[in-house]
């Protein structure tokens, strides 16, 4: 079965670091998405992995082990603005651009 | 300015009445997709397209029905045999259909049944 992990809900303080978790159970692996989304909004690209190892941009990383299965999200210097829903999505490796989703995690960033 | 837009924002309708909601794309796109999310759940698609006049069904494809008759649009009919309509729909494209690439989304279409 296809299967994503992500924790329901986290919370961290303006200025701190955070990591959100994402495991994975796919039939296929065709790379690894994270996107934001707040709250009634669309989901928007943060990053993308497909090779092993760490990629980074700005005060986010977002990390890939393939075979653990395992990615994570790391967002530095948190700010209010942060407060949103990451979703961790894998590429189902079909010959279609299919995306199984998890079902994210909803940060809340705190003063 | 390239992106995808959806509308209605807000849509209500009663039971037994079928409804359609806009996805339209000027990114020259091949690929669009449609996906419902509901609270607590991931995004679960529910029909998508490799090119025009072609479309396949995802993994909650009952109840709906979707057209392809241009590249730019994608249609999503709501029918009333969907037994609990009620959510928010993500309209999506992405350059390729095939292999793995980013999916750009609309802003959403808030669907209630009252």
């Amino acid at each position: 079965g296809q299967n994503i992990d992500q924790p329901t809900e986290m919370t961290a303080t303006e200025g701190a670091i955070v990591q959100i978790n994402c495991t994975y159970q796919t039939s296929g692996f065709n790379g690894l998405f994270w996107y934001q989304q707040h709250a009634g909004e669309a989901p928007t690209f943060l990053s993308y992995n497909v090779l092993d190892g760490l990629e980074e941009k700005g005060r986010f990383s977002s990390f890939l082990s393939r075979s653990k299965g395992y990615s994570y999200l790391l967002l530095k210097e948190l700010q209010m603005k942060d407060s949103a829903s990451y979703l961790c999505a894998v590429g189902d490796g079909g010959a279609t651009n299919k995306l199984i989703f998890g079902t994210g995690t909803l940060l809340a960033v705190q003063p | 300015d390239g992106g995808i837009t959806q509308s209605p924002k807000y849509l209500f309708r009663k039971e037994g009445q079928n409804v359609t909601l806009s996805c339209e794309q000027n990114l020259n796109h091949d690929a669009m997709y449609w996906y419902r999310q509901d609270p607590g759940q991931g995004l679960r698609l529910i029909y998508y397209s490799q090119i025009v006049n072609d479309f396949q069904k995802g993994d909650i494809a009952e109840g709906y029905s979707v057209s392809r008759e241009k590249k730019e649009s994608f249609p999503l009919t709501v029918t009333s045999a969907q037994k609990n309509p009620t959510a928010f729909y993500l309209c999506a494209s992405s350059i390729y259909a095939g292999g793995t690439n980013e999916q750009f989304f609309g802003p959403g279409t808030r669907l209630t049944v009252l």
